[in-house]
């Protein structure tokens, strides 16, 4: 059973033109996060939600926002995607932030290409 | 910025034989560390998290050993069948911060 959906799987857009990526989650977990991971790199964290506290990671470009309407959904916009911006977007879920023994729950991913 | 290596980046091993991957993390200010297995097309899926130096943990086949003082763990599978192909990722949470900090994983492919 599908705990953390995210969808599209795959997207492609064009250079400048807006796109968004939903995720959710039937755990009723706490915190949502959004990573980044281009190719060959290390997954990179953008941003979490904690219930509805936001928290922007201090070197995640202004081009990059995140909605979380409600404990199930988040989503990720990319205002004006860049060729650079190609990449996997991981969303993941967990329990809490507070202690680093709460493991992470991870969707499949969204693999953006910008055009 | 904190620096988490993995090593190595790739591996290819024959079914049955037993296998094992690093990865090297800051021994100063040591919080926790995940261990994460991605399966191509599928979610990562968490495979420990060890918090206490000397920690090892076991689940079926696959282990790991943790080394805070001296900043590694190591990750090791036992007689390795094809379902382990994989990437392997670690992930490393500093005292000071609450998130995950990944390195770049290992690549495992088991051949028939």
């Amino acid at each position: 059973d599908a705990m953390v959906i995210q969808n599209p799987r795959y997207q492609v857009t064009q250079f400048g033109k807006p796109v968004t990526l939903s995720c959710s989650q039937t755990l009723n977990h706490n915190v949502m996060y959004w990573y980044q991971q281009k190719s060959s790199q290390a997954p990179k964290l953008l941003f979490h939600y904690y219930d509805k506290d936001f928290n922007n990671e201090a070197d995640t470009p202004d081009n990059f926002q995140s909605r979380r309407p409600n404990t199930s959904f988040c989503f990720l916009d990319i205002r004006s995607p860049g060729l650079g911006d190609t990449a996997m977007y991981l969303c993941a879920t967990s329990r809490g932030t507070g202690t680093g023994s709460y493991e992470q729950y991870f969707g499949p991913g969204t693999r953006l290409t910008v055009t | 910025i904190l620096n988490v290596e993995q090593s190595p980046q790739s591996l290819h091993v024959q079914e049955g034989d037993s296998t094992n991957f690093t990865c090297s993390f800051p021994s100063s200010n040591f919080y926790a560390l995940h261990w994460y297995r991605w399966e191509t097309a599928k979610s990562p899926e968490a495979l420990f998290v060890m918090t206490l130096n000397g920690d090892e943990k076991k689940k079926g086949r696959i282990s790991a050993t943790l080394n805070t003082k001296e900043g590694y763990s190591y990750l090791y599978i036992k007689g390795s069948q094809p379902e382990d192909s994989a990437t392997y990722l670690c992930a490393f949470i500093s005292g000071t911060a609450s998130k995950l900090t990944f390195g770049t994983g290992t690549r495992l492919q088991v051949m028939l």
